[in-house]
Parts: C-alpha cells; structure tokens; sequence
C-alpha cells in the first residue's frame, strides 16, 4: 500500500544550524507531496507542496524537491531559528477518485531548536 | 476569519458518555474530512465527505458517526465513549479532491479526553 517514512526524531538543533528531514514514500501512481508543520498546540499548516517530479516546494526558508527516481521528499532549511521547534510531517495525496483527497501521512519528525 | 473552526477544542468526558465535535469551513471547499492523531502524533483519516455525501470510511468503529447537514459542515458524534479514543481529533477540507494537487486545509484540533 501507500506509504510515507520520515526520519525519526526528536532532531535536536543550534539556532542558525541547517537542517535536514528525509522523507520517502511509496505509491502506486503519481502523488502530490506535502510538508506540515505543527507548532505547540496548534493545528497543521501546509508548509510547502511539489505535484510533479522535479518540483521544488519552497517557504519561509524551507525547501523540498520532489525526486520521483529516489521517491524522496526531503525538507531543508539552511538556518533555523527557535521558532521553527515544531512537529513536521511529510504526507501524500493520490488524487483520483479512489482516494479521495485523503492525505497518507509520515509518522512526523520533532525539531527542537535551541538558543 | 478562521478557514476550518472546531469546536470544542478541549473536551473531557467520563467513559461510555456520548459526545460530538463540531466543525465548520468558510472556504467553499466541497470535500471535508476527520482524522485522528493519536498519542505520538501519528495522523490517520477517520472519514470523508464529499457534498455531505460518505465517501471514506476507514475501518472506523460504528461508535463514531459523521454527519454533514451541509457541505460547510462535517460533525463528528461518539458513542459509549473508550478510553482508547483519546486522542487529537482534526477536521480538514479541500478543493477538488480527484484533482491530486490539492492541499487540506486543518482546523485547530480537538483534544478528546476519556477518564
């Protein structure tokens, strides 16, 4: 089936540090990937999105390529600061009607970011 | 203006109560959706609605029951509540589902409580 694997963490980082969260996946068709991120007791918000091989996703410094040869997803971000300690989360969407829109979620990585 | 309010967003109740969650979009989305995050943060999709219409259902146990009167709205009851269903419970929607580079959009979570 479908699937989503994000590195696990918590990943532990200095402010203005780079970092790195990997993400694969498998799926059987062509999927749209996502990055979310949850803060401290908030809700999700999509942090960035690629739909087609070789898309970047980019946002608030975070960056994502869309690599269909190694079905990976990775989200960088070149210098942290401590308001990037949050939840990450990589997820897939098939589209089509046997999905439905339904987002396959990775298990969400925890980054924690210190002064 | 929020996009996806729930409500309540903290709710603590006594085993075998009967309680339900509310949720409301103000972003013209046709497609609404449940998931549940469990205690490591793990997100899955309980159900989704398309035009107040079932078109998901995930294996969820028939305590729970959504209801849509229209396609802003997507309610979530429990029965005989368990402690088992504690657990951060997300509504989310979206546009044109079949479409595979459409985003969710989350409301704030409801954190459910079973004692």
């Amino acid at each position: 089936g479908d699937s989503v694997t994000q590195m696990e963490g918590p990943v532990t980082l200095s402010e203005e540090a780079f970092l790195t969260i990997n993400c694969t996946y498998t799926a059987t068709g062509y999927p749209s990937l996502f990055w979310y991120v949850q803060y401290p007791g908030e809700g999700l918000q999509l942090l960035l999105k690629a739909t087609k091989a070789d898309d970047k996703g980019s946002n608030k410094g975070f960056e994502a390529t869309y690599r269909k040869e190694t079905t990976s997803f990775h989200l960088e971000k070149g210098s942290v600061q401590v308001s990037d300690s949050a939840v990450y989360f990589c997820a897939l969407n098939l589209g089509g009607t046997d999905s439905w829109g339904k987002l396959q979620f990775g298990a969400g990585t925890q980054v924690v970011v210190t002064p | 203006d929020t996009a996806v309010s729930q409500t309540p967003k903290y709710l603590v109740t006594q085993m075998g109560n009967d309680k339900s969650i509310k949720c409301e979009q103000n972003l013209g989305h046709d497609t609404m959706y449940w998931y549940k995050q469990d205690s490591k943060k793990f997100l899955k999709i309980m159900f989704s609605y398309n035009n107040k219409e079932l078109i998901i259902n995930e294996t969820v146990p028939n305590r729970f029951s959504p209801k849509s009167p229209d396609k802003a709205h997507l309610n979530l009851h429990i029965n005989s509540l368990e402690l088992g269903d504690s657990a951060v419970y997300f509504c989310a929607s979206s546009q044109v589902p079949r479409v595979a580079r459409t985003e969710a959009f989350f409301g704030q979570g409801t954190r459910l409580t079973v004692v």
